[in-house]
């Protein structure tokens, strides 16, 4: 099955600075991967997505890129502010849909004011 | 526009009793889903169902059970909860395989 890897598991970065979280993924068959922000007390919210076909993806400060061929994608925070801190979660997903997706393990960013 | 919600948020039970939680989402989605979030690890899913009257197995579907009978519900039960069922549970809910899913604010379940 799919094994999606996470990285840093916790992260501090001064505000205003940028952030970038990393995972790994071993199915070439995932083909979606959306970032999911979880504040305290709530439930994970999409943030944002990128799928196969695309290397990169932006939204405002945020961005996503993705490496089919060494198999990682990563989140870019660019001039973080306090209320970006939160878990953040990456995840991968096959064509079979939520099924059979794979969460990564969530990085814990806190943006120091 | 209330999206999924969860209930209860909080739950103490003890061993050997049963619960149910309830997931109701008014998008009009087909797609439902358990999930468990354990310290450390990523979301795990538990059941899904693809429409209503549909059930089927996750990751880790031992020691629960659900029920579709409407597409806007989607319950989860606990025959005869065990400490290992502590967790946080979230329900989440997509239009599609692979589009957005919208998750609940959780429900947060000891059992001692």
């Amino acid at each position: 099955g799919e094994n999606v890897e996470q990285h840093p598991s916790t992260l501090s970065v001064q505000e205003g600075d940028s952030a970038v979280i990393k995972c790994t993924y071993s199915d070439s068959a995932s083909n979606y991967f959306p970032w999911y922000k979880q504040e305290l007390g709530k439930g994970p919210q999409l943030i944002i997505d990128i799928r196969s076909n695309v290397g990169e993806k932006k939204d405002q400060r945020i961005a996503v890129t993705l490496n089919k061929t060494a198999k990682h994608f990563s989140l870019h925070i660019t001039e973080t502010q306090p209320e970006d801190s939160a878990v953040y979660f990456c995840a991968a997903i096959p064509s079979g849909g939520y099924q059979k997706v794979t969460f990564g393990t969530g990085t814990k960013l806190q943006v120091i004011p | 526009n209330a999206g999924v919600t969860q209930t209860p948020k909080f739950r103490v039970l003890k061993t050997g009793q049963s619960m149910t939680l309830l997931c109701a989402q008014d998008m009009n989605h087909e797609y439902m889903y358990w999930y468990r979030q354990d310290p450390g690890m990523g979301l795990r899913l538990i059941h899904y169902s693809v429409g209503e009257g549909t059930t089927a197995k996750g990751e880790v579907p031992d020691g629960y059970n659900v029920s579709r009978l409407k597409k806007q519900n989607f319950l989860l039960g606990l025959e005869s909860a065990a400490p290992s069922q502590t967790s946080v549970y979230f329900c989440a809910s997509s239009s599609d395989l692979n589009t957005e899913a919208f998750f609940g604010q959780g429900t947060r379940l000891t059992v001692v």
